[in-house]
């Protein structure tokens, strides 16, 4: 069965520091990857997403994801965080692909410290 | 996206009721979904619907069943609430055409008492 996991369940930065979570998935063919963040009260934003093509896509607010197929890895960064990222993070996958079912990690809660 | 509403927003049942959660999209997309959201769980999908016509399970459909009463409207009923689908649940629409984006309502936050 498909699955994805996220290890990095809180994070806790300061201000300007670097960010990287971590997300591998199980799925031995062709797969579509998406990165979701839900702040405070809202609901769930579109941050980036990996069909084809260049391994690293950048998405908003400065955020980026490489694919690492190997690694079956699809892990976010920024190099400096804001108080306003703190927020709930999710990592996606859809499998086989076009049949728009998304298994989403477990989450990951980033706290910023001003 | 104020696109994909949801409703009602909160909702407190007891045990044993019938509850309705109502799904609404202006988006025009085919493809409709419902999720629940548990701390340390992520989203787990409980039904999704590709055509009016079209409607399947996901991962945890069981105490749940869904209506598509048009392209626009998704609903998702809880037909004997329980304590633990105590959740927040979100319903989502996607185009194929898009890559399959999907766009995610609100929420409901359902508590079952």
């Amino acid at each position: 069965a498909q699955s994805v996991s996220q290890h990095n369940h809180h994070v806790i930065l300061s201000e300007a520091a670097s960010l990287e979570l971590g997300c591998n998935y199980s799925y031995g063919g062709t797969v579509n990857l998406f990165w979701y963040v839900q702040y405070p009260g809202q609901h769930l934003q579109l941050l980036l997403k990996y069909f084809s093509g260049d391994p690293l896509v950048k998405g908003i607010k400065g955020f980026e994801a490489e694919f690492i197929k190997s690694k079956f890895s699809f892990n976010l960064r920024k190099p400096s965080v804001q108080w306003s990222d703190t927020a709930e993070y999710f990592c996606a996958v859809e499998g086989s692909s076009n049949t728009g079912k998304l298994i989403f990690g477990q989450g990951t809660t980033l706290q910023v410290k001003p | 996206d104020a696109d994909v509403t949801q409703t009602p927003r909160n909702r407190i049942t007891k045990t044993g009721k019938r509850i309705m959660l109502e799904c609404s999209q202006t988006k025009g997309h085919d493809r409709m979904y419902w999720y629940r959201q548990d701390p340390g769980l992520g989203l787990r999908l409980i039904y999704y619907s590709f055509d009016v016509k079209d409607i399947n399970k996901g991962e945890i459909s069981d105490g749940y069943s869904v209506s598509r009463q048009a392209q626009a409207k998704f609903s998702l009923s809880l037909e004997s609430a329980i304590p633990n689908q105590t959740a927040l649940y979100f319903c989502a629409t996607s185009d194929p055409r898009q890559g399959n984006t999907q766009y995610f309502g609100p929420g409901t936050r359902l508590t079952v008492l």
